[in-house]
């Protein structure tokens, strides 16, 4: 069965600091990977995605995720946090076809001046 | 554009009541999910339509939850003899057609409280 992990449930950074969130996952096959990051209240909006090829991708808001097979990892990444970026934020899997996401659990991202 | 509208917003009601949660898809957008986010976990899948139909409604805890989808536009997540268990927000989630190629766009959800 699928499953993700998002080892770190709440992080802290300043504003300006760099980032990591740290996602694993769990899949018999080629996984496609999606970083989702919610706001108080508000949905999920989907910040990017890898299906193939490169294994460094770029999304929305300055952020980038890398793909490594070897450690079924897809961490997510920010060179300068903005105090906006506070929010919590998803790793999620799914396969090509009809299948819905896996969520992991969330990694709540606190920003300090 | 319009996203993807969740009503009501929030829903509090008494345990054994009967609930509804509506979900207006993005127009165009063939395939419809639902998921249930409890307090401090990711969203959980329950049912996902392609057009008027489910195609997969595993994610359902029991026969309480049930969900249409009559005109493969609007869907309605319907649960019956609510427990405070079920206690949650509910979010609806809608994407151009079959296929991971395509993303999910997500509501703002309702949040359900039982009392």
């Amino acid at each position: 069965a699928q499953s993700v992990t998002q080892p770190d449930i709440h992080i802290t950074v300043s504003e300006g600091a760099s980032l990591e969130l740290r996602c694993n996952y769990s899949y018999g096959a080629t996984p496609y990977l999606f970083w989702y990051v919610q706001s108080p209240g508000q949905g999920l909006q989907l910040l990017l995605k890898y299906f193939s090829g490169d294994t460094l991708v770029q999304g929305i808001k300055g952020f980038e995720a890398e793909f490594k097979r070897s450690q079924s990892s897809f961490n997510l990444r920010k060179p300068s946090v903005h105090w906006s970026d506070a929010a919590e934020y998803f790793c999620a899997v799914g396969h090509s076809g009809n299948t819905p996401l896996v969520f992991g659990k969330g990694t709540r991202l606190s920003v300090i001046a | 554009g319009a996203g993807v509208s969740q009503t009501p917003s929030n829903k509090v009601t008494e345990k054994g009541k009967y609930v509804e949660l509506r979900c207006d898809p993005i127009s165009g957008h063939t395939a419809l999910y639902w998921y249930r986010q409890s307090l401090g976990q990711g969203p959980e899948f329950l049912i996902y339509f392609q057009g008027t139909g489910a195609a997969d409604d595993s994610g359902l805890p029991n026969d309480r939850f049930f969900a249409v989808r009559p005109e493969g536009s609007v869907s309605t997540l319907k649960i019956q003899r609510t427990e405070r268990g079920d206690s949650a927000v509910y979010l609806c989630a809608s994407s151009l057609g079959t296929g991971i190629n395509q993303p999910q766009h997500f509501g703002d959800g309702t949040r359900l409280s039982i009392l």
